[in-house]
């Protein structure tokens, strides 16, 4: 039971790239959230989904991008990266039920990107 | 949007110290979570405790939802408890889901 992938650990892109963060968890979570955090910002959430096909707006959702295909995979594409979005990406999943509130969340081991 | 506030932002401590952090936030909530970040950046779900108070070891958690406050406990402290501390509530209505942080309590302790 690996929990939250997240791939990769750590990116270099260059303003204007295009990458895609992959995140997938083995536990049949229904809801998958996308977070960036920066220094002393806490978590922000960008993106989340409640099931395959459902996804939804946080936060911070410019320049962000999801898809949710499968219950196990969530990923976040960066569509034309800027500078602003260097920071630590944490993928993050939980049980829920529909209609009902969000249960004990997990977290990915985070992703490092830089933009230069 | 709901906001959530932790105090203190910083603690520094020996070792063998107990420690309060506490988490404020504006709106009535369907839960709140603490999350422990290691130094080494990751981050563990300590307590799922939409109220009353849950216990596991050395640390314990009390939520009064009606007063809009959360409080983590940390007892005889050890170096392996430094990072940063964050709790997170859940406010979800209608089709939203979301989870909002607060900044987080940075605490070190030291030998």
């Amino acid at each position: 039971n690996a929990g939250v992938t997240q791939t990769p650990k750590f990116q270099v892109l260059k303003t204007g790239q295009s990458m895609t963060l992959q995140c997938a968890q083995d536990m049949n979570h229904e809801y998958m959230s996308w977070y960036r955090q920066d220094p002393g910002m806490g978590l922000r959430l960008i993106h989340y989904s409640v099931g395959a096909g459902i996804t939804d707006q946080g936060e911070v959702p410019n320049g962000y991008n999801v898809s949710r295909s499968t219950t196990e995979d969530f990923p976040l594409r960066l569509l034309s990266a800027a500078p602003s979005q260097t920071s630590v990406y944490f993928c993050a999943s939980s049980y829920h039920d529909q209609g009902r509130e969000i249960g004990e969340l997990f977290f990915g081991e985070g992703s490092r990107l830089t933009v230069l | 949007g709901i906001q959530v506030e932790q105090s203190p932002p910083d603690l520094i401590l020996q070792e063998g110290a107990n420690s309060t952090l506490r988490c404020n936030f504006s709106d009535s909530v369907n839960n709140l979570q603490w999350f422990h970040q290691n130094p080494w950046g990751q981050l563990i779900n300590l307590f799922y405790i939409p109220s009353g108070t849950k216990q596991n070891g050395r640390l314990s958690a009390t939520t009064v939802a009606t007063e809009r406050y959360s409080l983590l406990y940390i007892s005889s402290s050890q170096t392996t408890d430094s990072g940063v501390y964050f709790c997170a509530v859940d406010n979800s209505g209608g089709s939203n889901y979301k989870l909002t942080f607060g900044k987080g309590t940075l605490l070190t302790v030291n030998p």
